[in-house]
C-alpha cells in the first residue's frame, strides 16, 4: 500500500520568507502529525491534525502553522523563516487504535 | 513534562556481536513506548509498540522489551545492514503525540 508522501522532498529558501510543505497520509488514516528533526534538538512535535481539527500543538512560536483538508491531506507553513528553521519536516500519519505512526521521508528544508 | 534519554549515543560492533540499547523514560500515564529505525536521509521507519511492563516483542534480529521505567532494544548477531539511528519514543497523556529521544546511533563493521 502507499505509504505517507511528503513534497517537496527539499527546499532551499532564503530568510524572511515563507513556506508551504504538504503531506498525504495513508488512505484511510486520519490523524496527521508533524515533527521538526535537527542534529541539535532531534525530533520534536510541531501538531497534530485529526479531522480538520488541531487537537495537540508541540512547543513552536506562531511562524509554525499547519491545517488539514476534508480528504487528510495536511499542509505546514513556517512564515518569516529564520536560519534556525532550517531542518528535516516529518509527517506522520495513524489510523487510530493501536496502530503505530507511519513517517514520510520527509521535507528537508534549508533556509540561507 | 515527559522525558526520554537514549544510551548509548553511539555504539559500534562486529557483525556477530550482541548487545542492547537503551531507553529510560519519566512519563505521566503511558500509552505506548516506540521503536523506531532512521536511515541518512529517511523518516523513521516503525518497529516495535509496546504497552505494559513485562512485554516483549521480536522481529528478526530485534527484541524490544519494557518495564515501568525504561525499555531496551536487544539486537542479537547483528550484521551491517543493521547499521542505523534507532530512535525510543513514547505517548503519553491524551492526544496523539511522541516524545523521542536522541537516539543510538549503531554501527555493525564485517
Amino acid at each position: 500500500k502507499a505509504g505517507v508522501t511528503q513534497t517537496p522532498r527539499y527546499l532551499i529558501k532564503t530568510r524572511g520568507q515563507q513556506v508551504t510543505l504538504s503531506c498525504s497520509p495513508i488512505s484511510g488514516h486520519r490523524s496527521v502529525s508533524w515533527y521538526q528533526q535537527t542534529p541539535g534538538q532531534g525530533l520534536q512535535f510541531l501538531f497534530e491534525y485529526f479531522s480538520e481539527t488541531q487537537r495537540n500543538k508541540g512547543n513552536f512560536p506562531g511562524r509554525f502553522s499547519g491545517r488539514q483538508f476534508s480528504n487528510s491531506r495536511s499542509e505546514m507553513n513556517v512564515s518569516t523563516l529564520e536560519l534556525g528553521d532550517s531542518a528535516l519536516y516529518l509527517c506522520a500519519s495513524m489510523k487510530g487504535g493501536t496502530e503505530g505512526y507511519t513517517f514520510g521521508s520527509g521535507t528537508r528544508l534549508t533556509v540561507v | 513534562e515527559d522525558q526520554v534519554t537514549q544510551s548509548p549515543e553511539a555504539l559500534r560492533l562486529q557483525e556477530g556481536e550482541s548487545s542492547s540499547l537503551n531507553c529510560s523514560y519519566t512519563v505521566s500515564g503511558l500509552r505506548g513506548l516506540f521503536w523506531y529505525r532512521q536511515d541518512p536521509g529517511k523518516g523513521p521507519e516503525f518497529l516495535f509498540t509496546l504497552y505494559s511492563a513485562g512485554e516483549e516483542k521480536e522481529k528478526e534480529r530485534l527484541k524490544a522489551t519494557l518495564t515501568k521505567k525504561e525499555s531496551f532494544l536487544h539486537i542479537t548477531a547483528p550484521k551491517p545492514e543493521d547499521s542505523a539511528t534507532y530512535l525510543c519514543a513514547v505517548e503519553a497523556g491524551g492526544g496523539n503525540k511522541l516524545t523521542f529521544g536522541t537516539g543510538t546511533q549503531l554501527k555493525v563493521e564485517l
